[in-house]
Formats: structure tokens, sequence, C-alpha cells
């Protein structure tokens, strides 16, 4: 079965200083994965998606990018944290390909900015 | 995304029927109808997806009406870990990375 990992679970930050959070797919091969962001009360937005190694997609700007550097790897970085930064960050995977495929979030990242 | 409509919150008994509505009148003939949810500081859990015909699995029953312009979750009883906002989502046919999560319904079991 597949199973998708993130971390570290929760993290405070000073502002200006950077990030890094990572997240990894086992069990398939080739997904399609993606980063979102919910803050407080707020429903999800979406940040990045991947359908590929190197391949990345923005949807929203900001100081924050995304790599993946492996197939199953996808890793969220800022050089320069923001209060605004601060939130509710989640990695999701679904199989590459069809686009109907249904997306399965991992267990979620604490940023707080301080 | 086509636009969903949910209550913002329901409660239900535990041990009954929680039944979850949702409008999405705008929907096209080929795009699905997605049901999350997500319980307080974890990610959200997929429950269930339909098109046309109801569906079932070990969590939930999708009910789509003919037209499709609405869905009902049905949790035939509900427990109280049950307890969880609920997300009604209609993702773009083409675009499954486009998943748009709006405000959901606040599900509240009671003991």
């Amino acid at each position: 079965s597949q199973t998708i990992h993130q971390w570290p679970a929760t993290l405070v930050q000073p502002v200006g200083s950077p990030l890094s959070l990572e997240c990894t797919v086992e069990g398939t091969s080739n997904p399609n994965l993606y980063w979102y962001r919910q803050a407080a009360g707020r429903g999800l937005q979406l940040l990045f998606y991947s359908v590929g190694i190197g391949q990345i997609s923005s949807e929203v700007p900001q100081n924050l990018s995304a790599s993946r550097p492996q197939d199953r790897q996808f890793i969220l970085s800022s050089k320069k944290l923001l209060l605004s930064d601060s939130g509710f960050y989640l990695c999701a995977w679904s199989k590459g390909g069809f686009s109907g495929n249904t997306i399965y979030f991992g267990e979620g990242s604490w940023l707080t900015v301080v | 995304d086509a636009k969903t409509t949910q209550p913002p919150s329901m409660d239900c008994a535990e041990g009954r029927a929680a039944n979850l509505p949702c409008n999405h009148s705008t929907i096209s003939g080929n795009e699905y109808v997605y049901w999350y949810r997500q319980i307080h500081s974890q990610g959200p859990q997929y429950i269930i997806h339909g098109l046309k015909n109801n569906e079932t699995n070990e969590m939930a029953s999708l009910i789509i009406t003919e037209d499709r312009k609405s869905s009902t979750l049905i949790l035939p009883h509900a427990t109280l870990r049950d307890t969880a906002v609920y997300y009604c989502i209609v993702p773009f046919s083409g675009s499954a990375r486009q998943l748009t999560f709006g405000s959901g319904t606040q599900l509240t079991v009671l003991p």
C-alpha cells in the first residue's frame, strides 16, 4: 500500500530564517505531488504541484519554492520566512497520468513564524 | 472547480446516520464529486468519490441526484471519532492538480 510522510510535524522559526519541509511517498512510482497551505480557519490553498522530477508548477507567487530531486521526494523551502508564512502545510500525492485520480494527504506540518 | 455549497455545521447523535448535503449545480458532465474530511490538526482524509452512480465503501455512502446538481454523504452509524470538517469538492475536469477546499461542514457527533 502507498504511504506518505512529511516532516517535521511542528516547527517554530524566527522571521528571516530559512525553511525546509520534506515529504516522501512510498509504494508508488511517478506520482503527482502537491504542497498545500491551510491558514487558521480557512480552506486549503494549493502552492505547488509536480508531475515529475524537476517539474514544478507554482500556483501562488510568494517567497516559497519547491523542488523534486527524486521521483517520490518533494521539498518545500524558503530562504527568508515572513510572519505571514505561518500555517499548516500539507504534502499530498496522486497517481500520475489520469487527471481524475484521488489526492491523498500527509499528516501535515505546523509552522509558526515568530 | 465547480462551486459547491455546504451547510457550515451539523450535529448528529452517536449511532445515528449522518447525512451531509452538498450542492454543485454548475457541475459538468464528466466532473467527479469528491468527499474528504479533516479532523482538527490532521491532514484531510479521503472518504469517497463518484460520477453518476451511488457509491459505497467501508467508510460511507455517496448519493448523487439524477441531475448531478447535488449529493449527500451518508455515514451510516456515526461515532464520536467522526467529528470533523467534511469537504465536498468538484475538481476541474482535466486538472486533478487543482483541488480547492472551501469551508466545508463541521459535523459534531454528540454522545
